[in-house]
C-alpha cells in the first residue's frame, strides 16, 4: 500500500471552474510535503512547500492546506485555465533515523481542463 | 540560464546493452537524485548522491550504477541486469536532501 495516497485519481474540469485534490499520507516522521505539477513527458516543477507547522501556503492561483494531526493535505485551483491540465503529485519527505531526509511520491492526479 | 539538463530526451537500446543517462546541474547543488517513473505508480528512487564521491542506493537500484566525480554531474548507468529497464527516467537535485528538489526534463528509455 502507498504510503502517500492521492484523490481522484483524474478530475475534468470547466475552464474557469475551482477545484480540489487530496493527499493522505501514513508515513512519518514528517518534515515537509509539497505538491508537484508535472506536464506529460516532462519534469515535475514544484508549486509549494510546507513544513510541519504550515497550515496554508499559496502559489498564484494555487492553494496547498497541511493538517498534520490527520495527515491529510489539499491543492486547491482557482479559475482553472487550459494550461493547469497535467499530473499533481504529492510528495512526503521524511526524516530518516541517523539523518537525511527521504522522499515518498504519491501516484498524482490526473486534471484536465476542458473548454 | 541555471537548471538541470538531462540528455537524451529518448533513447532507445537494445536488450543486452549498457546504456548511460546524462544529467548536468549549474545550480551548485550538493545533493542530485535519479528516480523511474512508470504508468500509475509513485516516483521511486534509484540512487542517490549528497556529496561529491559519495552515493547510497535508493529503493530500486538493482541493475543500475552512477558515479559523482563532479558536482555538477550525475550519470546513471542501466545495465542489462536491469529486468524491466523500459520507463521515464527522472533527474533532480536540491540544495541539501531536506530543500526543494528541481527536476529535468526526462529522458524515456525504450528497450527494442
Amino acid at each position: 500500500k502507498n504510503q502517500v495516497e492521492q484523490s481522484p485519481q483524474s478530475l475534468i474540469i470547466l475552464e474557469g471552474k475551482n477545484c480540489t485534490l487530496q493527499c493522505n499520507y501514513t508515513v512519518s516522521p514528517f518534515s515537509n510535503l509539497r505538491w508537484y505539477k508535472q506536464d506529460t513527458g516532462r519534469g515535475p516543477v514544484s508549486l509549494t512547500i510546507m513544513t510541519f507547522s504550515e497550515n496554508t501556503k499559496s502559489n498564484g492561483r494555487y492553494t496547498a492546506t497541511l493538517d498534520a494531526d490527520t495527515k491529510q493535505s489539499s491543492l486547491h485551483i482557482t479559475a482553472s485555465q487550459l494550461s493547469d491540465s497535467a499530473s499533481y503529485i504529492c510528495v512526503v519527505s521524511i526524516i530518516l533515523t541517523g539523518g537525511g531526509n527521504k522522499l515518498t511520491f504519491g501516484t498524482g492526479t490526473q486534471l484536465k481542463v476542458e473548454l | 540560464d541555471g537548471g538541470i539538463t538531462q540528455s537524451p530526451k529518448y533513447l532507445f537500446r537494445k536488450e543486452g546493452q549498457n546504456v548511460t543517462l546524462s544529467c548536468e546541474q549549474n545550480l551548485n547543488h550538493d545533493a542530485m537524485y535519479w528516480y523511474r517513473q512508470d504508468p500509475g505508480q509513485g516516483l521511486r528512487l534509484i540512487y542517490y548522491s549528497q556529496i561529491v564521491n559519495d552515493f547510497q542506493k535508493g529503493d530500486i537500484a538493482e541493475g543500475y550504477s552512477v558515479s559523482r566525480e563532479k558536482k555538477e554531474s550525475f550519470p546513471l548507468t542501466v545495465t542489462s541486469a536491469q529486468k524491466n529497464p523500459t520507463a521515464f527516467y527522472l533527474c533532480a537535485s536540491s540544495r541539501q536532501v531536506s530543500t526543494e528538489a528541481f527536476f529535468g526534463q526526462g529522458t524515456r528509455l525504450t528497450v527494442v
